[in-house]
């Protein structure tokens, strides 16, 4: 066990939806990180929160977006879903950089 | 453009062996390394580590070796039990990049009783 939460586990849904993905840090973890696992890409890295602020971004869609709250969970977002966004959705944590980063169990998104 | 590479999907080893499983990276910008292991279902589990001033790291049977030179990093596993049967992803960040890990493809091993 990680000590990262993600929820919900398995998300079915249509296009054209909207989702909302949650994420429950380490504990003592003020670094959060979005990753996204398709068949055709490999994991790759979306969006960083440290402390509520926003650290990096990587090729996130505009139809995406994500926070990080007061006590550290994080969210993220996806809007006008297509079929291409089915993938596994992995959250990690780290205490801060150079330090490992421990994931979650993922979300699985499947838009029908 | 692939930045870090595992050029073997996969590997079998006989229980009780060695397990290489071998990472190239070309961003000379790249100066931490991680091994992540993953079960089905699971998400990445985090094995070991190594910054790039480092060319050797150990932790138990796990033993990560850096050739910064070669851009080439690979992970030892001595020896190999039938648990350790996942894949692997090496991964890589670069300071001026925050912590963003970009990871390999992955390589499945298998290790037989």
């Amino acid at each position: 066990d990680s000590g990262v939460t993600q929820t919900p586990k398995h998300l079915i849904t249509a296009t054209g939806q909207r989702v909302t993905l949650r994420c429950s840090p380490r504990s003592g973890d003020l670094s959060v990180y979005w990753y996204q696992q398709s068949l055709d890409q490999g994991l790759q890295f979306l969006i960083q929160y440290y402390n509520g602020e926003e650290r990096a971004k990587g090729n996130i869609l505009e139809r995406f977006s994500a926070q990080q709250f007061p006590d550290l969970h994080s969210e993220l977002n996806l809007s006008s879903l297509e079929l291409g966004d089915s993938a596994l959705y992995f959250c990690a944590s780290s205490v801060g950089e150079y330090q490992p980063q421990h994931f979650g169990d993922g979300t699985r998104l499947s838009i029908l | 453009d692939q930045q870090v590479k595992q050029n073997s999907p996969s590997l079998s080893v006989q229980e009780g062996r060695i397990s290489i499983l071998n990472c190239d990276y070309t961003n000379s910008m790249f100066d931490y390394f991680l091994w992540y292991k993953k079960y089905p279902a699971e998400g990445p589990t985090f094995l070991i580590s190594i910054s790039s001033i480092k060319d050797k790291n150990e932790d138990g049977r796990f033993t990560v070796f850096l050739n910064k030179s070669a851009k080439h990093l690979s992970l030892h596993i001595v020896p190999s039990q039938p648990g350790d049967s996942a894949v692997y992803f090496c991964a890589a960040s670069a300071i001026n990049a925050g912590n963003m890990l970009t990871f390999g493809g992955g390589t499945r091993l298998m290790v037989k009783p």
